[in-house]
């Protein structure tokens, strides 16, 4: 299984501010996505994170403020600008490996607050 | 898109019973089917997982059971223990394979072992 590691764990941010989340995955995998959980809530799907081009946003979400990058097989980022205290969630990415199984690990999350 | 309804959004049982969670979902299309925990701090880990061309699924303790034509699947634990309480959450996609596509959550299942 793919371990998934991501930088922050947590940060607390001024609004209007930036902030780039990190996820590193161990071995390489065919797809990355990242998905936002609000707090106490479940999981909602913002992005596919496509290596070496342009990610695939879910609807309501945009690349201006959600810009993605995935430069390679094992890295990807999400950055969250200009930053309202409505951005405060929980931001996981996640992975899946080769091309028979649609199992999706999950990395640790970055708890993002927006004061 | 699909929606995914979860229920209970809250379980309490005694240790050592049994405890059943269920989802319904909206898309046919829909073919692959996870069960996440998801533990406070961490991120989801998958616990269990069905394809539509499989009704039942089983590994120690826990099974997972789906009926495509009304479009439900369901998550049983047995013989319930501490290490247990979590939150759980079902999911659904609509993946060719290869994990290709992102999931839709459901909104999650707080599952209380009470001693």
């Amino acid at each position: 299984s793919a371990v998934i590691s991501q930088k922050p764990s947590r940060d607390i941010c001024q609004r209007g501010t930036s902030l780039t989340i990190q996820c590193q995955v161990d071995s390489q995998v065919t797809m990355m996505f990242w998905y936002r959980q609000q707090p106490g809530q479940s999981l909602t799907l913002i992005a596919t994170a496509n290596q070496g081009s342009e990610a695939t946003y879910e609807s309501g979400f945009v690349i201006d403020k959600f810009p993605i990058s995935r430069p390679n097989l094992t890295f990807s980022t999400l950055t969250v600008s200009n930053m309202s205290p409505e951005d405060s969630s929980i931001y996981l990415c996640s992975a899946t490996q080769g091309a028979v199984t649609d199992t999706q690990y999950f990395g640790p999350g970055t708890r993002l607050t927006v004061l | 898109g699909e929606n995914v309804e979860q229920h209970p959004s809250t379980l309490s049982v005694q240790e050592g019973d049994s405890a059943v969670i269920k989802c319904t979902y909206s898309d046919s299309a829909s073919n692959y089917f996870p069960w996440y925990k998801q533990e406070l701090g961490k991120g989801p880990q998958l616990i269990i997982d069905i394809r539509s061309n499989v009704g039942e699924k089983k590994d120690q303790r826990i099974a997972v059971t789906l009926n495509k034509t009304a479009k439900h699947f369901s998550l049983h634990i047995t013989e319930t223990q501490p290490e247990d309480s979590a939150v759980y959450f079902c999911a659904a996609s609509t993946s060719p394979g290869g994990g290709a596509d992102g999931l839709t959550f459901g909104k999650g299942t707080h599952l209380i072992i009470q001693p």
